[in-house]
């Protein structure tokens, strides 16, 4: 049982640039959830998903897509990067009912240069 | 809208002393409270969480929390922390028919020194 996983961990851009940062659950969790971690603000919602097919926005979603084709993953793109999204990338699901926690990855760290 | 303030960025604390580490939220609906921990280059962990009930929790590692909801606090304390507690602490709040989506506290950065 992994958990939530990430992929890549690491990975530097140039501006401009896209990429797609992959999250898998194991858990059957309904509830899926993108975060952006910069220092002194805590972690701030990038888009979630409810369902399978299902997305949408949170607090900071400029610059950012995501799809959910399967239950289990979650996909982030960034489809052309730039300075300013340089962060630690946090993924996390949860059951709809009834803990209500979320279970976190363990990051994937982005540059853009 | 929801918000959580985490009122001490950083907290130096020795080894075998007592630490409370504060939260206070602002919310116009209920809300469910979390303290998740981030140990360096890791994920987040969750150390205990309210949902209803009695107002005083318990998590693992030892650490507990106390809901007031008159004063919209959620401070989570340990009675005698050890250096491996040496980590980022975040406050978070989620809200009944809000999809367990987290509104997260800035954190608090806990430095255990021997």
């Amino acid at each position: 049982n992994a958990g939530v996983t990430q992929t890549p961990k690491f990975r530097v851009l140039k501006t401009g640039q896209s990429m797609t940062l992959l999250c898998a659950q194991d858990m059957n969790h309904e509830y899926m959830y993108w975060y952006r971690q910069d220092p002194g603000m805590g972690l701030r919602l990038i888009h979630y998903s409810v369902g399978e097919g299902t997305t949408a926005k949170g607090e900071v979603p400029d610059g950012y897509n995501v799809s959910r084709l399967k239950k289990q993953n979650f996909l982030l793109g960034l489809e052309s990067a730039a300075p300013s999204q340089t962060s630690v990338y946090f993924c996390a699901s949860s059951y709809k009912w009834p803990t209500y926690e979320q279970y976190f990855g363990p990051g994937t760290r982005l540059t853009v240069t | 809208a929801q918000s959580v303030t985490q009122l001490d960025s950083q907290v130096p604390v020795f080894e075998e002393a007592p630490v409370e580490l504060r939260c206070n939220y602002s919310s116009s609906v209920s809300v469910y409270l979390f303290w998740y921990v981030q140990y360096p280059n890791q994920g987040l962990q969750l150390l205990l969480k309210y949902l209803s009930g009695s107002t005083l929790v318990k998590g693992i590692n030892g650490f507990e929390a106390e809901f007031n909801k008159s004063q919209t606090s959620f401070h989570l304390r340990k009675p005698s922390v050890h250096i491996s507690d040496t980590a980022e602490y975040f406050c978070a709040v989620s809200f009944s028919g809000g999809y367990n989506k987290l509104i997260f506290g800035a954190g608090t950065r806990l430095a255990v020194h021997p």
